[in-house]
């Protein structure tokens, strides 16, 4: 089974451009992840959905981040404008919410460079 | 506020030497504790889920468990291929998300 699948692996644009990464997570999962990693504040949580409808987005910094879920196997997480400060490595994952076992599958994630 | 705290940050053993990575939680009702690894450039890789206090599991050299408030990931006579970053989180009642701790590195000499 293919894993989780991200796009771009790596993305350096200037600051004020519009940046969209995107996510296929895996085939029949129904909950999607979208996770920041940096040095200073590890792995944190932006925003999750459960069949494609978002459930938290507490996690998201500010109105230039949003995220979409149009279907089962696709979401977009999008910045504009972006600033240096949103470098960072941006993670999807998935899961199958069934029963009591969820665990989450990570993709290779995208490695943003804003300058 | 949920939060997880790991320790040590950073820790170095000789192939063989048995030691163990701590996790200490504080969670509004735990739904889960988890364990991945993480090696660089890499996403986080699953290896436990852990539910209630007193539970055990074991994947070849790992062993993690879990008490009320701490976890414990024991690795048994380690090699240089386990070298990573350890990374442990928990699952707040009445959510999915993850909350993750900052890690162990973890390197194994030859």
């Amino acid at each position: 089974d293919a894993g989780v699948i991200q796009s771009p692996r790596h993305e350096v644009t200037e600051m004020g451009q519009e940046v969209t990464l995107r996510c296929k997570p895996i085939s029949g999962h129904n909950s999607l992840f979208w996770y920041r990693q940096t040095m200073m504040r590890g792995l944190e949580l932006l925003i999750y959905f459960n069949n494609n409808v978002p459930i938290d987005d507490s996690g998201m910094p500010e109105d230039r981040f949003s995220a979409k879920m149009p279907n089962a196997s696709f979401s977009t997480l999008k910045i504009q404008p972006s600033e240096p400060r949103d470098s960072a490595v941006y993670f999807c994952a998935s899961s199958l919410r069934q029963g009591p076992t969820y665990e989450q599958y990570f993709g290779p994630g995208t490695r943003l460079t804003v300058t | 506020e949920d939060q997880v705290t790991q320790s040590p940050e950073a820790l170095r053993l000789q192939e063989g030497e048995s030691s163990s990575l701590n996790c200490s939680y504080t969670v509004s009702g735990l739904r889960g504790l988890f364990w991945y690894r993480q090696d660089p450039g890499k996403g986080p890789e699953f290896l436990f889920t852990l539910y209630s206090a007193g539970e055990e599991k074991e994947k070849e050299r790992l062993k993690a468990t879990l008490t009320k408030k701490k976890s414990f990931l024991h690795i048994t006579a380690p090699k240089p291929e386990d070298s990573a970053t350890y990374l442990c989180a928990v699952s707040p009642g009445g959510s999915e998300k993850l909350v993750f701790g900052k890690g162990t590195k973890l390197t194994v000499n030859p």
